[in-house]
């Protein structure tokens, strides 16, 4: 089983300040990473999504990195808003289509 | 498109009695993904289908659960008999299973074992 790990557990920003969130990944035959959002008692919301061919992606204040080569991706937040309060969940895929999860990072942005 | 259906959203039952967990992929997707998740574990992947045959089981817990995937437009997820350490959400996803394509989840089925 490949291991996800994300840091931190928990993070608590004042409105308007930029963000990062941190994935590291274990598996060498990544073949595409996720970034999700899950509010409480929902499912998981794929927000970017990167192919392993690819160093970034980006859809509005959500940007995602990807080195395979370190085996980490970055979800840079930029001017957080009260609304982006949830918990982020980066999800490694591998060429054998099973997809690993880490445990979240559980993020407050405070007005 | 309505997204992944699954249902119940809640059950509650005692301990032995069996639970069936109900999921309808995105039409078209030919994968799907059966996930638990508990605050201490975190997302477990369970088992996942390839065109309705069962592809990897290595994550189903013990010989109680077992999942089946009779069409592409239906598959469940059966607990029997059930046990309170069996209390929690568990998800359904599916994909199309290409490099670019995200994987969709439904909302989760809470198990609630007593």
């Amino acid at each position: 089983k490949q291991e996800v790990t994300q840091i931190p557990a928990a993070l608590s920003v004042p409105e308007g300040e930029n963000l990062v969130l941190n994935c590291s990944f274990t598996d060498s035959a990544i073949y595409n990473l996720q970034w999700f959002r899950q509010d409480p008692g929902k499912g998981l919301t794929s927000l970017l999504l990167i192919q392993s061919s690819q160093r970034e992606q980006t859809s509005g204040r959500l940007n995602a990195s990807l080195d395979k080569s370190s085996g980490r991706s970055t979800l840079y937040i930029a001017a957080s808003q009260p609304g982006d309060s949830a918990t982020y969940l980066c999800g490694e895929g591998n060429t054998g289509n099973q997809f690993y999860f880490g445990t979240g990072t559980s993020l407050t942005v405070i007005p | 498109d309505a997204g992944v259906i699954q249902s119940p959203r809640h059950e509650v039952t005692e301990m032995g009695q069996e639970v069936t967990l109900r999921c309808k992929p995105i039409s078209g997707h030919d994968y799907l993904f059966w996930y638990r998740q508990t605050m201490m574990r975190g997302l477990e992947l369970l088992i996942y289908f390839n065109n309705n045959v069962p592809i990897d089981d290595s994550g189903m817990p013990e010989d109680r659960f077992s999942a089946k995937m009779p069409n592409a437009s239906f598959s469940t997820l059966k607990i029997q008999p059930s046990e309170p350490r069996d209390s929690a959400v568990y998800f359904c996803a599916s994909s199309l299973g290409r490099r670019n394509s995200p994987l969709h989840f439904g909302n989760g089925t809470r198990l609630t074992v007593t």
